[in-house]
């Protein structure tokens, strides 16, 4: 049972356009909603996260947009750059133990 | 990499054979976790930790064991490793309500 969908599975962006990646999750208990990049060969690693008592949070290129009501957040890269070009996740997470529960990943390619 | 060691960083074993994974922290955090990573799957947790001797099960723990006699230490056990558990395992380390910082995985083949 796929708790946090995410899609699409692939994405391919011009240098200087936008990215965008959404998920959707099911499990209104989660409360924590963070964006992890993964690059070859490395862990994820946090980029942005989110609370659902915000229905935005941005840093830098990078914005999370958040629907409560819809149980969709998605994440937005403004002026996609070539170093951006990784495995994005969106994860959830909520009760005592506060453990993280994935999306499938997002494989971003930025053309130069 | 936030203090958390994994080891061995890769590891080609036998169906049958048993293997055991080791996260090492510096942190002292709390929490310990074990996720695989899958094509496809993104990440899925195998089993968690809370403190020494606390442990839990998580999504897929199905032929997987912890351990975790000191706080710095958590051990994930295939007790008989099978082509399925052909994955990349990730140990990841959190004290209370901060983020999760991840080690730098661990790729089991099991031929």
């Amino acid at each position: 049972q796929q708790q946090v969908k995410q899609s699409p599975q692939s994405l391919i962006v011009q240098k200087g356009g936008i990215s965008i990646i959404n998920c959707a999750y099911e499990n209104t208990a989660f409360d924590y909603f963070p964006w992890y990049q993964q690059f070859p060969g490395k862990g994820p690693a946090l980029l942005i996260a989110i609370r659902p008592d915000v229905s935005e949070k941005k840093e830098g290129r990078f914005t999370i947009s958040f629907n409560k009501s819809a149980k969709q957040f998605s994440l937005h890269i403004m002026d996609s750059q070539p170093g951006d070009s990784a495995t994005y996740f969106c994860a959830a997470s909520g009760g005592s133990a506060r453990q993280l529960t994935f999306g499938s990943g997002t494989q971003l390619t930025v053309l130069p | 990499d936030a203090g958390i060691t994994q080891s061995p960083r890769h590891k080609v074993t036998e169906t049958g054979t048993p293997v055991t994974l080791r996260c090492h922290q510096t942190e002292n955090h709390r929490y310990m976790y074990w996720y695989r990573q899958d094509p496809g799957h993104g990440l899925r947790l195998i089993h968690y930790s809370y403190g020494v001797k606390d442990t839990d099960k998580g999504e897929v723990s199905d032929g997987y064991s912890v351990s975790r006699s000191k706080t710095e230490d958590f051990l994930l056990t295939l007790e008989s490793a099978t082509s399925s558990q052909t994955s990349v395992y990730f140990c990841a380390i959190r004290e209370g309500n901060t983020e999760a910082f991840f080690g730098q995985g661990t790729r089991l083949t099991v031929v």
